[in-house]
């Protein structure tokens, strides 16, 4: 089945700065890949996803770039701020984008 | 409007007692999926329904867990003989159809088996 590798596991930025989270994927027929913002006691909500027919998206500050070749994907936070702070996970899909394979999470801090 | 919720919030039960975690999606929505997630790792798939029917249970890890959501909206999942290895967060989502429209995910039954 598909596996998602994903890092870096914390990510410690000052406010303002940019912030990267990188994952792969190692199934050629993954074709969706959402990311998701994890706050301390509440389940995941999605902030932006790409389909494998486009290579990159963005949405206000957060963009998400994808390349199918290498089977990498990743999430760029800009001027990020202190409420950017929390768990975010990436994920794929192969089979009609019902089935997720979420990566291990990346922990955010924004410091102020 | 109200989003997905779950029942209980938490749950502590003793090693071999049978357990069911309840959720209720957003009213409309066709899709439903369980998820369940390990301390500091991502969710782990366990099983989809459009409509009444299981779509995908191929995540479910063994026959003492099931799952069913007979008039297409609400959706037991239930574990026979809990483990110690079961505690985790149960998370529950819905969409609007499935087939890549967003799952909206609840905020989780915590199930610790003592």
């Amino acid at each position: 089945g598909e596996n998602v590798e994903q890092h870096p596991s914390t990510l410690s930025v000052q406010e303002g700065d940019s912030a990267v989270i990188k994952c792969t994927y190692s199934d050629s027929a993954s074709n969706y890949f959402p990311w998701y913002k994890q706050e301390l006691g509440k389940g995941p909500q999605l902030i932006i996803d790409i389909r494998s027919n486009v290579g990159e998206k963005k949405d206000q500050r957060i963009a998400v770039t994808l390349n199918k070749t290498a089977k990498h994907f990743s999430l760029h936070i800009t001027e990020t701020q202190p409420e950017d702070s929390a768990v975010y996970f990436c994920a794929a899909s192969t089979n009609n984008f019902n089935k997720f394979y979420f990566g291990s999470g990346t922990k955010l801090n924004v410091k102020p | 409007g109200a989003g997905v919720s779950q029942t209980p919030s938490n749950k502590v039960t003793e090693k071999g007692k049978y357990v069911e975690l309840r959720c209720d999606p957003i009213s409309g929505h066709t899709a439903l999926y369980w998820y369940r997630q390990s301390l500091g790792q991502g969710p782990e798939f366990l099983i989809y329904f459009q409509g009444t029917g299981a779509a995908d249970d191929s995540g479910l890890p063994n026959d003492r867990f099931f799952a069913v959501r007979p008039e297409g909206s609400v959706s037991t999942l239930k574990i026979q003989r809990t483990e110690r290895g079961d505690s985790a967060v149960y998370l529950c989502a819905s969409s609007f159809g499935g087939g890549g429209n967003e799952q909206y995910f609840g905020p989780g039954t915590r199930l610790t088996v003592t």
